[in-house]
């Protein structure tokens, strides 16, 4: 089983539409992160949290919301879908800071491939 | 502020030659640098990290990546291109003073030829 479980994988949806993604971890990790990925732009960071009572803004969270109902679980919510926001999201999960490693790297799950018409 | 360049979006190489994949990066303070790597369909996996320990760091599959402070490079090679490397490669930044925070290049697209 995947460490980092995103459902759907897929989704196809209209304008104006609520849609919810959904991400589940079994690594253990306080840290949880939702990105977009559009081509040549590499991966953007929407929303960010640190403990379940830590939701932060990222770079473009704009037409984007979060809950983090439990340690293992963070939804990406899209209020009221639009085109623009047709890309591929993916939630990541880290362990903070520490140590003689320094950062940590963040681990991906598969993506929700997202097109909104 | 961080900030990542991945020179050429576009990678092709003939099976059995050098694989080099350019970032460089923008950091205000000491970074660390990591390299993923995305198959098809599937998420980001980690390739490397720099964390300061060496500046050449290995990687899995191979994969190897220097850290060159004077030019503020963290360029990924692989003496040898397997039709199984094609994908889609990830440069990264994150400053040791914030936290888990990535910041990525735009990504560049190997395509392996045989």
């Amino acid at each position: 089983d995947a460490d980092v479980t995103q459902t759907p994988r897929n989704r196809i949806t209209k304008t104006g539409k609520r849609i919810m993604l959904e991400c589940s971890q079994t690594k253990g990790h306080d840290r949880m992160y939702w990105y977009r990925q559009d081509p040549g732009l590499g991966l953007r960071l929407i929303y960010y949290s640190f403990d379940v009572k830590d939701i932060n803004k990222g770079e473009i969270s704009d037409g984007y919301s979060v809950s983090r109902q439990a340690q293992a679980k963070f939804s990406l919510s899209l209020e009221s879908a639009i085109p623009n926001q047709t890309a591929l999201y993916f939630c990541a999960t880290s362990d903070p800071p520490g140590g003689t490693g320094g950062n940590q790297p963040q681990h991906f799950g598969d993506g929700t491939r997202l097109s909104i018409l | 502020a961080q900030s990542v360049t991945q020179l050429g979006s576009h990678v092709s190489v003939s099976e059995g030659a050098l694989v080099l994949l350019r970032c460089n990066y923008s950091s205000s303070v000491p970074p660390y640098l990591f390299w993923y790597v995305q198959y098809p369909n599937q998420g980001l996996q980690l390739l490397l990290k720099y964390t300061s320990a060496a500046t050449l760091v290995k990687g899995i599959n191979g994969f190897e990546a220097e850290f060159k402070k004077s030019e503020t490079s963290f360029h990924l090679t692989k003496p040898s291109a397997h039709m199984s490397d094609a994908a889609e490669y990830f440069c990264a930044v994150s400053e040791n003073n914030a936290g888990n925070m990535l910041t990525f290049g735009g990504g560049t697209r190997l395509m392996v030829k045989p």
